[in-house]
């Protein structure tokens, strides 16, 4: 299985600042996923993220918010953009080495004050 | 659209005990596939076994067995002599169609917290 890793682990950010936060993937991939589980919550997909093109959105997510960069094929970054104490969540990377399996980075832990 | 849905937000067992996690589906898909994930306390989300829409018969993968019925859309996950270290929130997920155009998106349920009682 590929081994990613993301960066940095967790942070405490103050509001109205930005992070961004990197994932390694030691394999090359095609797709990157960004996902965002709040406090106590599921998972929910932010976007998909194509090596060459831009990223695709889900509802509720737009670019200027997270804007996400996919320069290779083992490296995404995630931004999260003027931050609020809602942006407080754990957000995550994943990659599909086919339709029957996909993994997870280790997550990055962010508070927003 | 897919959604996910598991019913049961906390469970105890006694140690060595089998254990059930519900997770039922619903989607116009033909072609998908259930997932279950394993996030313990420090966050990561560790993959556990996976279910194809077409495959016949039921996964497993060591401790781990997915009962898929697919006329009641439920993918349950066993877990045979659970363990303590087996404490943790399970996430049922759920890939579609999109999978065969190369995007393998996932759609998660609401997880259950599993406690492992001594």
């Amino acid at each position: 299985s590929a081994v990613i890793s993301q960066k940095p682990s967790r942070d405490i950010c103050q509001r109205g600042t930005s992070l961004t936060i990197q994932c390694q993937v030691d394999s090359q991939v095609t797709m990157m996923f960004w996902y965002r589980q709040q406090p106590g919550q599921s998972l929910t997909l932010i976007a998909t993220a194509n090596q060459g093109s831009e990223a695709t959105y889900e509802s509720g997510f737009v670019i200027d918010k997270f804007p996400i960069s996919r320069p290779n094929l083992t490296f995404s970054t995630l931004t999260v953009s003027n931050m609020s104490p809602e942006d407080s969540s754990i957000y995550l990377c994943s990659l599909a080495q086919g339709p029957d399996t996909q993994y997870f980075g280790p997550g990055t832990r962010l508070t927003v004050l | 659209a897919q959604k996910i849905t598991q019913t049961q937000p906390g469970m105890f067992v006694q140690e060595k005990e089998a254990v059930t996690l519900d997770c039922t589906y619903d989607t116009s898909d033909q072609s998908y596939g259930l997932f279950w994930y394993k996030q313990p306390s420090s966050g990561e989300m560790i993959f556990l076994i996976y279910q194809g829409s077409y495959d016949e018969q039921n996964a497993t993968e060591g401790r781990y067995s997915l009962n898929f019925q697919k006329a009641r859309k439920s993918a349950n996950l066993v877990i045979s002599a659970s363990q303590l270290g087996d404490s943790a929130m399970y996430f049922c997920a759920m890939r579609g169609d999109e999978a065969n155009f190369g995007n393998e998106k996932l759609t998660f349920g609401t997880g259950t917290r599993l406690t492992i009682i001594p």
